[in-house]
């Protein structure tokens, strides 16, 4: 089973409509992040969290908002969806270490994206 | 964080080393070089870090010059599973641990050819 998922994989909406991404990860990390990509581009952060209590947007926030409703679960929400918001939105976790080196406080781990299409 | 630039495109052989550079001229005294890879459309996936020194794992090798303005990701018997956009990271790592997230470039799309 995936560490990382996402749901749903693919949806198709209409420009006004709320639309809510899911995130959940069987990792046990407490970092989780939302980011989105346009195509031929590198990704950009929208938000991320720490933990259950901490919240902060990231480059890309405005036209977006997050909950994170468990340390499992993060969701990304567009209140009202616009054409240009049309991406492919990925999820990923992080786990808070005290060392510096292990490859596992540094590496960020992907779901398998989110296809938003907003017609 | 600094910022990174890579050529847009490389090719390479099945079976040769493929070497993909990455330069970073502004980088800190702080900040580590982190190399992920997409493969089309795909989540992005870790493959290594460094701080100054060379650093090898099951997947590649980081070079970093001995004046860290540039590095040099090597995946050694390169396969066609390998074709993927790789990007090059330049990060700083904050007191405190954990780090927050990470500011993907274009990237260098890698062909590996049979």
């Amino acid at each position: 089973d995936a560490d990382v998922t996402q749901t749903p994989r693919n949806r198709i909406t209409k420009t006004g409509k709320r639309i809510m991404l899911e995130c959940s990860q069987t990792k046990g990390h407490d970092r989780m992040y939302w980011y989105r990509q346009d195509p031929g581009l590198g990704l950009r952060l929208i938000y991320y969290s720490f933990d259950v209590k901490d919240i902060n947007k990231g480059e890309i926030s405005d036209g977006y908002s997050v909950s994170r409703q468990a340390q499992a679960k993060f969701s990304l929400s567009l209140e009202s969806a616009i054409p240009n918001q049309t991406a492919l939105y990925f999820c990923a976790t992080s786990r808070t270490s005290g060392r510096a080196t292990s490859s596992s406080y540094n590496e960020q781990f992907f779901g398998p994206g989110t296809r938003l299409t907003v017609l | 964080d600094a910022k990174t630039t890579q050529p847009p495109s490389m090719d390479c052989a099945e079976g040769r080393a493929a070497n993909l550079p990455c330069n970073h001229s502004t980088i800190s005294g702080n900040e580590y070089v982190y190399w992920y890879r997409q493969i089309h459309s795909q989540g992005p996936q870790y493959i290594i870090h460094g701080l100054k020194n060379n650093e090898t794992n099951e997947m590649a090798s980081l070079i970093i010059t001995e004046d860290r303005k540039s590095s040099t990701l090597i995946l050694p018997h390169a396969t066609l599973r390998d074709t993927a956009v790789y990007y090059c990271i330049v990060r700083v790592l904050y007191s405190g641990g954990g780090a927050d997230g990470l500011t993907f470039g274009k990237g260098t799309h890698l062909i590996i050819q049979p």
